[in-house]
């Protein structure tokens, strides 16, 4: 089944901000968002943002989620070592009657 | 505080049954879609299937249909993932997942003879 979009890796330094991206369709992101999801390595997913852009109760204000047409992005501000980890993006769609992920993005500090 | 913890995963022969649970607590279980989703070693995330919160409408990816049965008891918080004919494809940590309120810490099934 047919996945969403994102860059493979992303380096920043300490304190700067990353933007991470996930692309789709109009049957999945455009029609209600991304949710997303970050994995250290040997740890299992802890979600960051549902679809609606709202953080779980614990996540800190650093994370942020937007949307754009087709696209998601996840804004990481001010980048701690504890960033460092694997990034996924998840959409519902519509016409597979299915949930898809990216294949996640590795973001180095 | 939300938490989700699978159990029954293990090994199991090619063509076998598991039958996998998540026993929820700390948000409306009854009022939630709820999914199980697994992620293979050194692999990335793949959705395997969901149910609405009264169990009404279910959905599965198209490799386990067929195989799997997704379902739930609203009067105990628990979910459960009825796997058979089991492949070598489908070694892989499963997680109970809620796309608002968070994720469990996954059971490792492996298919080996």
């Amino acid at each position: 089944q047919a996945g969403l979009t994102q860059p493979p890796s992303v380096s920043k330094g300490l304190g700067q901000t990353a933007t991470l991206t996930c692309t789709g369709d109009s049957n999945n992101i455009g029609l209600r968002g991304a949710a997303w999801l970050q994995q250290h390595q040997g740890h299992p997913p802890k979600l960051l943002s549902s679809r609606n852009n709202n953080r779980p109760s614990g996540i800190s204000e650093r994370f942020s989620a937007s949307r754009s047409r087709n696209t998601a992005s996840l804004t990481i501000t001010g980048l701690q070592p504890e960033d460092e980890a694997d990034y996924y993006c998840s959409a519902w769609d519509t016409r597979l009657s299915a949930w898809v992920f990216g294949g996640g993005t590795k973001l180095t500090v | 505080e939300v938490q989700l913890v699978e159990s029954g995963g293990g090994l199991v022969q090619p063509g076998g049954s598991l039958r996998l649970s998540c026993a929820a607590s700390g948000f409306s279980f009854s009022t939630s879609w709820m999914n199980w989703v697994r992620q293979a070693p050194g692999k990335g995330l793949e959705w395997v299937a969901n149910i609405k919160e009264d169990g009404s409408e279910i959905y599965y990816v198209d490799s386990v249909k067929g195989r799997f049965t997704i379902s739930r008891d609203n009067a105990k918080n628990s979910l459960s993932l009825q796997m058979d004919s089991l492949r070598a494809e489908d070694t892989a940590v499963y997680y109970c997942a809620n796309w608002n309120y968070g994720w469990g810490q996954g059971t490792l099934v492996t298919v080996s003879s």
